[in-house]
C-alpha cells in the first residue's frame, strides 16, 4: 500500500527552463510534506517543506505546492540547472501521532545542458 | 551537516552470517531511523526508535532486528543475511519525528 507515490520514475528538462515533479498521496491524515534531493553514492538531503496550513512556501529556485484537496503537491525548480539533475523524494508525516517519514518511489531528474 | 556516521560503509557478507550496521549520531536527536534503498521501491523504512531502548517496526521489518543503548548508537542485525537484503541502508536522525530527518552517507550491503 504505496501511500505516497511519484509516479514519473524519470523526467529530462533543458537548462534554463522550468522542472515539476509531482507527488500524490493517499493518506488523509498527512499534514506535513518534505522534499529531498539524492545524488549517487551520497544520503538523501533536505530539500523544502511544507505544513498543510499553507498552500505554497518558496526558497530561492525552489516552491511548493500543495492541493490538500487533490491530495497532490508539486516542486517547481525555475530555473533548472545542472547540477539540480538527482533523485527527488516525496515525503510526507503527520504531525501529531506519527514519527516517522513515508517517502516515495523517486524521480530522476536530468537536466539537458 | 548534522553529525551522522553510518558503519561500515560497504559491505559483502555470504548467505547465512549475521551482520550489524551501526550509525552513530553526534546531534543528541531523540529519533533515530533505518531504511533501505531499492530500485522501484524508494526509500523503505526498516525500524526506528523513539528514545533509548524504545523502537518500532516500519513497513519492512522481517529478516531484521534494531536496538539502541544509548541516544548517540542505533544498531541495525540482519540475523542471518539472505540476498534479498541486498540493498543500500541509510541512517537518519530526527529532532521531532515528524519533521525533517537528516540522512547518513548509506551502508552498501552485498549478500552473495
Amino acid at each position: 500500500d504505496q501511500q505516497v507515490k511519484q509516479n514519473s520514475p524519470s523526467l529530462s528538462v533543458q537548462e534554463g527552463r522550468i522542472s515539476i515533479l509531482n507527488c500524490d498521496y493517499t493518506n488523509s491524515m498527512f499534514d506535513y510534506f518534505l522534499w529531498y534531493k539524492k545524488y549517487p553514492a551520497e544520503g538523501p538531503t533536505f530539500l523544502i517543506s511544507i505544513s498543510s496550513i499553507k498552500d505554497k512556501n518558496e526558497d530561492g529556485r525552489f516552491t511548493v505546492f500543495l492541493n490538500k484537496s487533490a491530495k497532490h503537491l508539486s516542486l517547481h525548480i525555475v530555473p533548472s540547472q545542472p547540477g539540480d539533475s538527482a533523485v527527488y523524494f516525496c515525503a510526507a508525516s503527520a504531525i501529531f501521532g506519527n514519527e516517522k517519514l513515508t517517502f516515495g518511489t523517486g524521480t530522476r531528474l536530468t537536466i539537458i545542458p | 551537516d548534522a553529525g551522522i556516521t553510518q558503519s561500515p560503509r560497504h559491505k559483502v557478507t555470504e548467505t547465512g552470517t549475521p551482520v550489524t550496521l551501526r550509525c552513530h549520531q553526534t546531534e543528541n536527536h531523540r529519533y533515530m531511523y533505518w531504511y533501505r534503498q531499492d530500485p522501484g521501491h524508494g526509500l523503505r523504512l526498516i525500524h526506528y526508535s523513539y528514545g533509548v531502548k524504545d523502537t518500532d517496526k516500519g513497513e519492512v521489518s522481517d529478516g531484521y532486528s534494531v536496538s539502541r543503548s544509548k541516544t548517540e548508537d542505533f544498531l541495525l542485525t540482519l540475523e542471518s543475511a539472505t540476498s534479498s537484503q541486498t540493498s543500500v541502508y541509510f541512517c537518519a536522525i530526527s529532532e521531532t519525528g515528524s519533521t525533517e530527518a537528516f540522512f547518513g552517507q548509506g551502508t552498501r550491503l552485498t549478500v552473495v
